[in-house]
């Protein structure tokens, strides 16, 4: 099974500034055929559902700002959001998609 | 409207079963492939079950052989039937659809429900 790692568990970032959460699989996610890393990001707030903002590593899911951006190949990866916003308070799951699914542990994102 | 909703959860007491719904509407949930992923109470995201459009079945190892994922296509409706609960199945459970991409289902999620709680608790 592919172990998902997330760093850190949360952090606090001021408004306007740079937010950056990694994440590392245990294994590589990038399927050799196709030249694609089979990973997701998810944004959750509290008592709704995560909302897919990244697949592929790197595509944003229609709709999401461009504000947020995914990085990395083959064993770590990057969500960086570019200028904090208060909306943006919420927890952050990647996820593996290259074998079954498995998820990261989560990092929650605080307002300083 | 494109959506998932999820109901059944409750209490129950270990070693009890419970089956769970996801109704879907604005879509057809026979021509998809859906996934059950749970989060006990303050914690991250587990996978627990796949049902592919074509009836193959997936189960994570923590749930093989007490839980059963089932469809019915007249009612466009995902079940999750739970056998010997336990205390670590305590958690909000979600229905999610697989992101399409012509002409491959993917497993990651494009589309959730709001989840329906389950504990096991005596």
């Amino acid at each position: 099974d592919i172990v998902v790692t997330q760093s850190p568990d949360s952090l606090a970032v001021s408004l306007g500034e740079r937010a950056t959460i990694s994440c590392k699989s245990s294994q590589s996610v990038l399927y050799s055929s196709n030249n694609k890393n089979y990973l997701a990001w998810y944004q959750q707030k509290p008592g709704q559902p995560p909302k897919l903002l990244i697949y592929w590593a790197s595509t944003r899911e229609s709709g999401v700002p461009d504000r947020f951006s995914g990085s990395g190949s083959g064993t770590d990866f990057t969500l960086t959001i570019s200028s904090l916003q208060a909306e943006d308070e919420a927890l952050y799951f990647c996820q593996q998609y290259y074998s079954s699914c498995s998820f990261g542990q989560g990092t929650k994102l605080e307002i300083k | 409207e494109v959506q998932l909703v999820e109901s059944g959860g409750g209490l129950v007491q270990p070693g009890g079963s419970l089956r769970v719904s996801c109704a879907a509407s604005g879509f057809a949930a026979r021509s998809s492939d859906m996934s059950w992923v749970r989060q006990a109470p303050g914690k991250g995201l587990e996978w627990v079950s796949t049902i592919y459009s074509d009836g193959r079945t997936f189960y994570a190892d923590s749930v093989k052989g007490r839980f059963t994922i089932s469809r019915d296509n007249s009612r466009n409706t995902l079940y999750l039937q739970m056998h010997s609960l336990r205390a670590e199945d305590t958690a909000l459970y979600f229905c999610a659809r697989h992101y399409y991409e012509s002409p491959v289902f993917y497993w990651y999620f494009g589309l959730w429900g709001r989840g329906t709680l389950v504990t096991v608790s005596s």
